[in-house]
């Protein structure tokens, strides 16, 4: 079982519309958990963090997250093209200092 | 204030060759982490320094990889006799402490291919 999941899609909304990001993991005791952004070709790009249980709204982006069902989350309001990237979702697990664990990604295309 | 820099952005290597990656972190910070994203595959996790230390190397392969951070100068994770399978982004980010809680900001990369 890999630490972090996500599904790879490719995702496709239309130019206005709500886009879902999901992200399950498997540590229970994980203790922080990240959105990034990533154009083709470009590094990853922070875009929210989330500590607690529930939402957390930052602008167009909301980060959800349930600890009891190990599921964080990233929608992404009245989507917008320059929103098209992969998004990945990253972890710090309990026991491991530092170190993050990433999910592969999600494709997001948002059709104007 | 300039970002994280790394350099060279692209790089080409024979097989057997050596190849050496640079990070210089944000001014101030004297943590360093390195990362490797596969085609495909996530970032994965290398490396974690602090100035002349390494802190946690657990994500580093055995063999033919290594990382250091002198007092003075940059980063600079080194590969020695280069497979295709090293081909890969290396990212490279920096804190100026533990940053668990914060996450990372990322340099521009270093994407390294294999010939």
């Amino acid at each position: 079982q890999k630490e972090v999941e996500q599904n790879s899609g490719p995702l496709s909304v239309p130019e206005g519309a709500i886009a879902s990001l999901n992200c399950t993991y498997s540590d229970r005791g994980s203790q922080s958990f990240f959105w990034y952004r990533q154009y083709s070709g470009k590094s990853p790009e922070l875009i929210m963090f989330i500590y607690s249980n529930g939402d957390k709204e930052d602008g167009r982006f909301t980060a959800q997250l349930n600890k009891a069902s190990q599921y964080v989350s990233l929608l992404i309001r009245d989507s917008q093209p320059s929103d098209s990237a992969t998004y990945l979702c990253a972890v710090n697990p309990r026991n491991t200092g530092n170190q993050f664990y990433f999910g592969t990604g999600t494709s997001l295309t948002v059709i104007p | 204030n300039a970002g994280v820099m790394q350099n060279p952005r692209h790089l080409v290597r024979r097989r057997g060759q050596e190849a050496r990656l640079r990070c210089s972190p944000m001014k101030g910070h004297s943590h360093v982490y390195w990362y490797r994203q596969l085609p495909e595959e996530g970032l994965k996790f290398m490396v974690y320094l602090q100035k002349e230390n390494i802190i946690d190397e657990s994500g580093m392969p055995k063999e033919r990889f290594s990382a250091e951070f002198p007092k003075e100068g940059p980063s600079i994770l080194r590969i020695q006799q280069v497979v295709r399978g090293d081909s890969a982004a290396y990212f490279c980010a920096s804190s100026s402490g533990q940053r668990r809680g914060y996450g990372y900001t990322f340099g521009s990369g270093t994407r390294l291919t294999v010939v």
